[in-house]
């Protein structure tokens, strides 16, 4: 089955720093998805790439995908924070089943 | 963007008693719908796949007599917990997808059981 790792596991950073949280796939990715969880709620659909080293971006939020290295990587700029929260990646297995897989998570927190 | 709701969004129950949780898709046809159950600062674990008007699919170690799931209609799932123990407590998330297009989440249910 597909894995994904995380890393860090945790993040802890002042307000209006930089951060990258990385996400490394076992196999090849055909879709990787990015949420956000605020403790104790659902899931907030971030945005999803497609394979090809395609990058996007939501509001402070960049995601880039690198199909080679099998990794996707998310940035925030200048933290804030309301980007407090748990990060998860989750990526749609192969074969065109679309059972997704999630990795364990980013915890998040920013100090004002 | 597509919203998934689910219903209650936190239940407390005594032990041995049946809970249901519903999952509905506002404005889309969820052709697949999903469960899943997340333990305190763990990642989610997907509990079954359904198809809507076919029977679910469940992950190893999930109990399909415990845990029944209905996808009955393209708009609608539930979850069933029945007799519950206390180790059923938890935070369990639906999510759901028309198609290949992205999956939405539902914003959870948080189950205590006493």
């Amino acid at each position: 089955s597909q894995e994904l790792e995380q890393s860090p596991q945790s993040l802890i950073v002042q307000e209006g720093k930089n951060l990258t949280i990385n996400c490394t796939s076992s196999k090849t990715l055909y879709g990787l998805y990015w949420y956000k969880q605020k403790y104790g709620e659902g899931l907030i659909f971030l945005m999803m790439l497609q394979k090809g080293g395609e990058e996007k971006s939501h509001e402070k939020i960049t995601a880039k995908l690198d199909e080679k290295k099998q990794q996707s990587s998310l940035h925030i700029t200048a933290s804030q924070p309301s980007h407090a929260g748990i990060y998860l990646c989750g990526a749609d297995s192969s074969g065109g089943s679309y059972i997704p897989t999630f990795g364990r998570g980013t915890s998040l927190i920013v100090h004002p | 963007g597509a919203v998934v709701s689910q219903h209650p969004s936190r239940v407390i129950c005594k032990s041995g008693t049946s809970v249901k949780i519903e999952c509905r898709s506002l404005d889309f046809q969820a052709t697949t719908m999903f469960w899943y159950r997340q333990f305190p600062k763990k990642s989610l674990m997907l509990m079954a796949t359904s198809n809507e008007g076919s029977k679910a699919t469940y992950e190893q170690g999930v109990e399909k007599d415990k845990f029944l799931i209905n996808h009955a209609s393209l708009t609608l799932s539930t979850l069933t917990v029945t007799s519950a123990h206390p180790e059923d407590s938890s935070f369990y998330i639906c999510s759901a997808r028309e198609g290949a297009q992205t999956q939405y989440f539902g914003p959870g249910t948080r189950l205590l059981v006493l």
